[in-house]
């Protein structure tokens, strides 16, 4: 069973910045294209940034663009995503979620992390 | 960019069928979209995609009274024979080459 686990959330103030990692077991890590999305309290998923198997191409929300960083290390099976100059809307549970190859929807999500942005 | 609509909310009685609409912005009518189940307090959970078409696949262990079907621009999820556990958020994604979206979510009440 694909096994996704994040983990490096946490309470950080504005401005400040955090890097989370989700670590992929029981699949063949590099092969798949990933992705992280967001949920703020009482409120829907947001997609936040994704990047292909190989790490060399990736897409960032607007919300998030110029701020958050999404990588990969193939070597570790893990995906980061560094998240710089925060802000108190950036305030969510955080979720690693791997992306289908034949059809490229989401298919298997971790268990979220949370992070709060707070003065 | 795509945009997904869904109903805020939905209710149904314990033993009755729902069905789900999540609707595809004009000129994107042919494509494909997930559907995600969240319970509460726990993560999202990939149900199934539906195509154009009305051919759907389900992730393995989706209980049969789960269904997906199609028209135009409309995806469906339906749930026959409603149990307490289906009472969840019920999200519908899809892509293009450099961005994903949602919809803004369904509540399903069960009665």
């Amino acid at each position: 069973e694909v096994q996704l686990l994040e983990s490096g959330g946490g309470l950080e103030q504005p401005g400040e910045s955090l890097r989370l990692s989700c670590r992929a077991s029981a699949f063949t890590f590099k092969t798949y294209a990933m992705s992280w999305f967001r949920q703020a309290p009482g409120r829907g998923l947001e997609w936040v940034a994704s990047i292909d198997n190989s790490g060399y191409t990736s897409y960032h929300a607007d919300s998030v663009k110029g701020r958050f960083t999404i990588s990969r290390d193939n070597s570790k099976n893990t995906l980061l995503l560094q998240m710089d100059s925060l802000r108190a809307e950036d305030t969510a549970i955080y979720y690693c979620a791997r992306i289908w190859t034949a059809v490229p929807h989401t298919d298997s999500w971790g268990q979220g992390t949370l992070v709060t942005v707070s003065s | 960019q795509p945009v997904l609509t869904q109903s805020s909310s939905a209710s149904a009685s314990l033993g009755s069928s729902v069905k789900l609409t999540c609707t595809l912005s004009s000129g994107h009518s042919n494509f494909i979209i997930a559907w995600h189940q969240q319970q509460p307090g726990k993560a999202p959970q990939f149900l199934m995609r539906v195509d154009a078409s009305g051919s759907y696949n389900k992730r393995s262990g989706v209980p049969d009274r789960f269904s997906g079907s199609s028209s135009g621009t409309d995806r469906y999820l339906t749930i026959s024979n409603l149990q307490s556990e289906d009472e969840a958020d019920y999200y519908c994604e899809t892509w293009d080459t450099e961005t994903r979206v949602f919809g803004g979510g369904t509540k399903l009440t069960v009665l």
